[in-house]
């Protein structure tokens, strides 16, 4: 089955600073997701990207994704003490008969020094 | 967007009891949901998929006899952790597809249970 794997692991930037997460993957996809979980949470959703999409924004999010390379990557801009928390991305295959689950990485614990 | 809901927040119960855990999508029906299962600084596993008026699919190694799931209508998917062990102990989130949105498997989270059994 398909994996995503973050990478760093933990990441400890100053706050005002940019943050960039990477995501790879094994299998083809359809889309490519990210999501945010402060600890103990729920998980809330960032951006969507679609596999024939190759780059998105949304406010202070930039998300890429190379399907060539199999490899997404989330970047932070002007971080903020609010935005620590554990970034995950998720995969998912629209198999067409019916919806599959997604599949998450391992994540990036993002720490942001005031 | 779509709201997904999730009863009780936390639950601690007895080594051997069954707990119950709702999922519920509040302003959509569901055909189809996920439930999901974090342990401690960990990533997400995705346990089961859930669909309305047929049985669920585990995943593997998910042990379909002591993870009950229950979805008898389009907004309510039930999860059923019968006689609990510690090592069941675990944050629990469920997710629904949106079929109006089909094309590109968008999911909607709850805010999850955390389940601890002493």
């Amino acid at each position: 089955s398909q994996q995503g794997e973050e990478d760093p692991q933990a990441l400890s930037i100053q706050e005002g600073e940019n943050a960039t997460m990477n995501c790879s993957y094994k299998t083809s996809i359809n889309n490519l997701q990210w999501y945010r979980q402060n600890s103990g949470r729920g998980l809330v959703h960032l951006i969507l990207i679609r596999s024939n999409e190759r780059e998105k924004h949304s406010g202070r999010l930039r998300v890429t994704l190379d399907t060539s390379k199999k490899s997404s990557s989330l970047l932070i801009t002007a971080s903020r003490a609010a935005d620590t928390a554990s970034y995950f991305c998720a995969t998912g295959i629209y198999s067409g008969g019916g919806a599959d689950g997604l599949t998450f990485g391992k994540g990036t614990h993002l720490i942001i020094q005031p | 967007g779509a709201v997904v809901s999730q009863h009780p927040s936390w639950v601690i119960c007895k080594s051997g009891t069954s707990v119950k855990i709702e999922c519920r999508s509040l302003d959509f029906q569901a055909t189809t949901m996920f439930w999901y299962r974090q342990f401690p600084k960990q990533s997400l596993m995705l346990m089961a998929t859930s669909n309305e008026g047929s049985k669920a699919t585990y995943e593997q190694g998910v042990e379909k006899d002591k993870f009950l799931i229950n979805h008898a209508s389009l907004t309510l998917s039930t999860l059923t952790v019968t006689s609990a062990h510690p090592e069941d102990s675990s944050f629990y989130i469920c997710s629904a597809r949106d079929p109006r949105l089909v094309t590109y498997n968008e999911q909607f989270f709850g805010p999850g249970t955390r389940l601890t059994v002493l």
